[in-house]
Parts: C-alpha cells; sequence; structure tokens
C-alpha cells in the first residue's frame, strides 16, 4: 500500500532563508505525489504535483518540489520564506484502485512551518 | 466556481445528539471525499464516493457514522449518537476522476460535542 513519511512535525525558519519540508513515499508502483498547504481554519489548498512529467515541479507561491525515485523523496523547497508562507503542509500520495476512474490520496501526516522575523 | 460549499461551519451539540454535516462539491467533479482532521491523528479518510457509489467506508470509526450521496451535489455525513470523542474538524472535497486529479477541499466543520 502506498504511503507517505513526512520528517519534522514542526520547522521554524528566518524570514529570507531556503524551505525544506522533507517527504519520503512508499509505492509499489509509480507515484502521483502531491503538496498541499493548509492556512488557519481554511481547507487544504493544492501547490503542486508530480505525474511522471518533470521530476522538478513548480507550484504556486515561488515553492517547487523534486521527484527522487532513488531517494523515494518529493521534498518541498522554497528559496526564500516569507511571512505568509507560516502555515501547515502536507505531502500525499494517489493510490491505485480496483475500479477505474475511482481514486483516493493518502496523507502525511503534516508539518507546521513557523516563520520568524 | 464556489469551491466545495459545507456547513455549518461551526456546530455545538450535546453528547448523544444527531449531528448532520453537508457538502455541496464542485460542479462537475465526480468523487466526493469526507475526512476528519484532530490534533492527534491527522487528518483521515472516512469514506469516498465515485459517481455517487461509496467506494471505500473503510475509515469511517463505528455505526455511529454514516454517509449519504443522493445525488451527484449533495453529500451529508451524519453521526448519531455523538460523542465527545467525535469532536475535530471534518473535511469534504472533491475531484475529477484520475489518478492525478488534485482534490479541492471545504473550509471544513469544525464539531464540538460536549
Amino acid at each position: 500500500a502506498q504511503s507517505v513519511t513526512q520528517l519534522g512535525s514542526h520547522v521554524s525558519v528566518s524570514e529570507g532563508a531556503l524551505v525544506l519540508l522533507r517527504c519520503n513515499y512508499s509505492s509499489s508502483v509509480p507515484p502521483y505525489l502531491f503538496w498541499y498547504v493548509q492556512y488557519p481554519n481554511q481547507g487544504l489548498q493544492l501547490l503542486l504535483k508530480y505525474t511522471s512529467a518533470a521530476t522538478l515541479v513548480k507550484g504556486i507561491n515561488g515553492f517547487e518540489a523534486e521527484f527522487k525515485k532513488s531517494e523515494t523523496s518529493f521534498h518541498l523547497t522554497k528559496p526564500s520564506a516569507h511571512m505568509s508562507d507560516a502555515a501547515e503542509y502536507f505531502c500525499a500520495v494517489s493510490t491505485i484502485l480496483l475500479i477505474q476512474g475511482a481514486q483516493k490520496l493518502v496523507f502525511g501526516q503534516g508539518t507546521r512551518l513557523t516563520i520568524n522575523p | 466556481d464556489a469551491g466545495v460549499i459545507q456547513s455549518p461551519r461551526h456546530e455545538v451539540t450535546e453528547m448523544g445528539q444527531e449531528v448532520t454535516l453537508r457538502c455541496k462539491p464542485i460542479s462537475g467533479h465526480n468523487s466526493l471525499f469526507w475526512y476528519r482532521q484532530t490534533m492527534m491523528r491527522g487528518l483521515e479518510l472516512l469514506i469516498y464516493f465515485n459517481n455517487n457509489v461509496p467506494i471505500d467506508d473503510s475509515g469511517m470509526p463505528e455505526d455511529r457514522f454514516s454517509a449519504k450521496m443522493p445525488n451527484a451535489s449533495f453529500s451529508t455525513l451524519k453521526i448519531q449518537p455523538s460523542e465527545p470523542r467525535d469532536s475535530a474538524v471534518y473535511f469534504c472535497a472533491s475531484s475529477l476522476e484520475g489518478k492525478d486529479s488534485p482534490l479541492h477541499f471545504g473550509n471544513g466543520t469544525r464539531l464540538t460535542v460536549t
């Protein structure tokens, strides 16, 4: 079964510093991977997704993630953190189902990102 | 598009009462998901539907929980009777078919059972 592990439930960086949020996946088949962001009192929003095209995926708000099959990783990065990036971030993998067209996402436990002024 | 619409945003009820959460997915989306989020367990998938048919309800915690999708534009999650441990934020999400289709989440219903 597919799964994801996010390393670090809390990450704190200074404004302007590099953001690195780690995600490792487990999948017996080529995975589809996603990063979502959740701001306080809101639902999750899609940041970016990997669907077996380019291994470096660019998303919204300056975030990007690189798929590394050899490391089974899909880490999220941003070169320069902004105060507005403070939120919780979730990595997710799409599972394969026997029923055509039906899919579901399995989420990691989330990483809370804090930005220090 | 208005996005996924959930109601109510907040619900406070007493233990033993019935609670009904509602969701209107994005028009045209044929997959619908109910998630529960708590500090202890994180984001848990409760049940999901494809073309209005329940595909997997293995995440539903107990028989007290039930979900329906009578048509493509409406779904409910019911808890009867409610218990304090059901207190959580419940999210509804919808998507198109396909393994690479992202989920679109509603803003959630914060349920407090006293």
